[in-house]
């Protein structure tokens, strides 16, 4: 199956900066990619589903101008997290979907933290 | 809307004890089932997913699941746990009308006493 890089693993910023954390798809040309975000002790809500070339469609809720993402290649995407806040921190997680399988491969995760 | 429930979010086990986590989704329409394991520190991996045929399904390191359709259900099953199977479990979801959306239930945490 696919393997899925996801970096940074863990990143402290400070409220109001902006925080980029990447989706590299490694054995894989993914065109479709997802991200997730995992408060403690809850589920994976998908945030929004990047697109190679095109732009990401968001989750009712998220807002895209705080959390932007580009898919400019096959095996990259990034979730921008812009002015980050408090609220903000979580454990942010890729993943990508191989064409003609349901079976999706996922990032090992980002866990933010906003002081 | 399209939803999973886990109705167990904390399970304690001694070692050889039987698992049963419970699984309930809510579609009317075909859906593919999995089972996702997050062990502590570590991402998610797949257990086990069902599309259609044998509705018992095998997965890896002795986990099973069944699903039954008239009850919306998807179980895991084991019959002994191990001390390494402390971890979280999430039952996903994922409807084949063209979304290909995962839907995620909240997880149930497993803890195994050695």
């Amino acid at each position: 199956g696919a393997v899925v890089s996801q970096h940074p693993s863990r990143v402290i910023c400070k409220s109001g900066t902006s925080v980029k954390i990447e989706c590299r798809s490694l054995d894989f040309q993914a065109t479709t990619m997802f991200w997730y975000r995992q408060f403690p002790k809850q589920s994976l809500m998908l945030m929004a589903t990047s697109n190679e070339g095109s732009k990401a469609t968001y989750e009712q809720g998220v807002e895209k101008d705080k959390f932007l993402i580009n898919h400019a290649s096959l095996t990259l995407s990034t979730l921008t997290v812009t002015s980050a806040h408090p609220e903000d921190s979580s454990f942010y997680i890729c993943s990508v979907l191989e064409d003609g399988s349901y079976g999706y491969t996922f990032g090992s995760g980002t866990r933010l933290t906003v002081v | 809307a399209q939803s999973v429930s886990q109705h167990n979010h904390h399970v304690i086990l001694s070692e050889a004890a039987s698992l049963e986590l419970g699984c309930n989704y809510s579609y009317g329409g075909t859906v593919n089932l999995f089972w996702y394991v997050q062990y502590p520190g570590q991402h998610l991996q797949l257990l086990l997913k069902y599309f259609s045929g044998d509705p018992l399904v095998k997965g890896i390191k002795g986990f099973e699941a069944e699903f039954i359709k008239s009850k919306f259900s998807f179980n895991l099953r084991k019959p002994s746990v191990q001390w390494s199977d402390t971890a979280e479990y999430f039952c996903a979801v994922i409807n084949t009308s063209g979304t290909y959306k995962y839907i995620f239930g909240t997880g149930t945490r497993l803890k195994v006493l050695a």
